[in-house]
């Protein structure tokens, strides 16, 4: 199948600073990606769906000026956790998809605000 | 609100033994139902899925079934192996395609030698 790659694979940041994950297509054009969240024995929960080049859609009660989407080219988007708070931490996996295909999920990254 | 209710959260099979996880949805709309497997620190991959004008598929030794009329659909591990010890998670999505992934809330699987 095709791959999607993380950046990092963890972080540990101090609260109030803010950190950004990079998730990549390396074998295909990423028309479409999708962050998730994933709390310690929970589901994926969406946060947002992006279309490169537009402006990214936010799932209801995800902060959008908390959590930055920027989808500018067809291989990378970036989710950039703002002024981040202990309650941040959690494991987010984004997922990226070609037109009407299947869509792939990256590794994953272990998010830790301490 | 869970639209995609399942079931159990946690299971243990014997090697050799069949695994089987089920779920259930509310929303009609949903027409295709994958099924991810993930595995600790790892993100979710697709292991199979299925149609609702389909009340079986079989890849290898995953086997999906589905219930149209009760809204429900379930897989079944044959023969599970202690390397098929992950989280499973049923999920539904709107369209055909892989639009908004709702999934459900995983089943740790433990196959025991």
């Amino acid at each position: 199948g095709a791959v999607v790659s993380q950046h990092p694979s963890w972080v540990i940041c101090k609260s109030g600073t803010s950190v950004k994950i990079e998730c990549r297509s390396l074998d295909f054009q990423a028309t479409t990606m999708f962050w998730y969240r994933q709390f310690p024995k929970q589901s994926l929960m969406l946060m947002a769906t992006s279309n490169e080049g537009s402006k990214a859609t936010y799932e209801q009660g995800v902060e959008k000026d908390k959590f930055l989407i920027n989808h500018a080219s067809l291989t990378l988007s970036t989710l950039t956790v703002t002024s981040a708070h202990p309650e941040d931490s959690s494991f987010y996996i984004c997922s990226a998809k070609e037109g009407a295909a299947e869509a792939f999920f990256g590794q994953g990254t272990r998010l830790t605000v301490v | 609100q869970q639209q995609v209710k399942q079931s159990p959260q946690s299971l243990i099979v014997q090697k050799g033994g069949i695994s089987i996880i089920n779920c259930a949805y509310e929303n009609t709309a949903f027409d295709y139902f994958p099924w991810y497997q993930q595995f600790p620190g790892k993100g979710p991959a697709l292991l199979i899925a299925i149609r609702p004008d389909v009340s079986e598929k079989k890849e290898g030794r995953f086997t999906i079934s589905f219930n149209k009329s009760a809204k429900q659909f379930s897989l079944h591990i044959m023969d599970s192996q202690p390397g098929d010890s992950a989280t499973y998670f049923c999920a539904a999505t709107i369209g055909g395609g892989y639009q908004k992934v709702t999934f459900g809330i995983g089943t740790k699987l433990q196959v025991i030698p």
